[in-house]
């Protein structure tokens, strides 16, 4: 069974701080890792990943993926209290599994002015 | 080009009833997924159609069944309701099954059984 966790769970910074989220996965016939931001509910979607090393950017936030060691992480710098919300990871397996994502619990991020 | 869009946005239905929920997937989707969102946890997969047909299942009972019309637009469907249904349904559009196409999501059904 494909499985996500995410780390921490919660997190409390003030503007300006930097943050790094954190997501491990075990998933058979790896296609795709999928970060989301998500406020109140949509999730919006932020960056998929599907090569080791390589970071994709945009703006303030990067996020990179090691399949070798199975995680990915998501960078925030110069938080801004906009950023407040919910990051979710998720992974995307092979064709024994659909095209189902399987979502992490999420990171629920605060950032105090 | 418009997003995905879905009624409505709050239900609230008695245990035991039965609710219909309503997917209209982003312009030339032609893929649509359905998750449960507990409130806290992260979206649990539910089911997913392409092309009418559905092409892929979590764990979930058969009271949860679903639709997807010529249109792409989709239903989820769940009978006997139960008190732990309440949740977020989202539902999700996508060009084809494949990996490597995003995944649009709608703003959800917050349903409250009680």
């Amino acid at each position: 069974e494909d499985k996500v966790v995410q780390s921490p769970l919660s997190l409390v910074v003030h503007e300006g701080d930097t943050v790094t989220l954190n997501c491990s996965y075990e998933v058979t016939n790896f296609r795709s890792l999928l970060w989301y931001k998500q406020e109140k509910k949509a999730p919006t979607f932020l960056f998929m990943l599907t090569s080791s090393g390589i970071e994709k950017k945009s703006g303030r936030l990067s996020s990179i993926l090691d399949k070798k060691e199975l995680f990915s992480i998501l960078n925030i710098t110069a938080t801004q209290t906009g950023d407040s919300a919910v990051y979710l990871c998720a992974v995307r397996g092979g064709e024994t599994s659909g095209s189902r994502l399987t979502f992490g619990e999420g990171t629920q991020l605060t950032v105090n002015p | 080009e418009t997003g995905v869009t879905q009624s409505p946005t709050h239900l609230i239905k008695t245990r035991g009833q039965q609710v219909t929920l309503r997917c209209s997937s982003q312009s030339g989707h032609n893929t649509v997924s359905w998750y449960q969102q507990a409130l806290g946890q992260g979206p649990q997969f539910i089911f997913q159609y392409y092309r009418e047909e559905e092409n892929g299942r979590g764990n979930f009972p058969p009271r949860f069944s679903g639709l997807q019309f010529p249109n792409y637009s989709s239903e989820l469907n769940v009978n006997a309701l139960e008190l732990d249904d309440s949740a977020l349904y989202l539902c999700a559009s996508s060009l084809g099954q494949a990996s490597y196409y995003g995944y649009t999501f709608g703003s959800g059904t917050r349903l409250t059984v009680v």
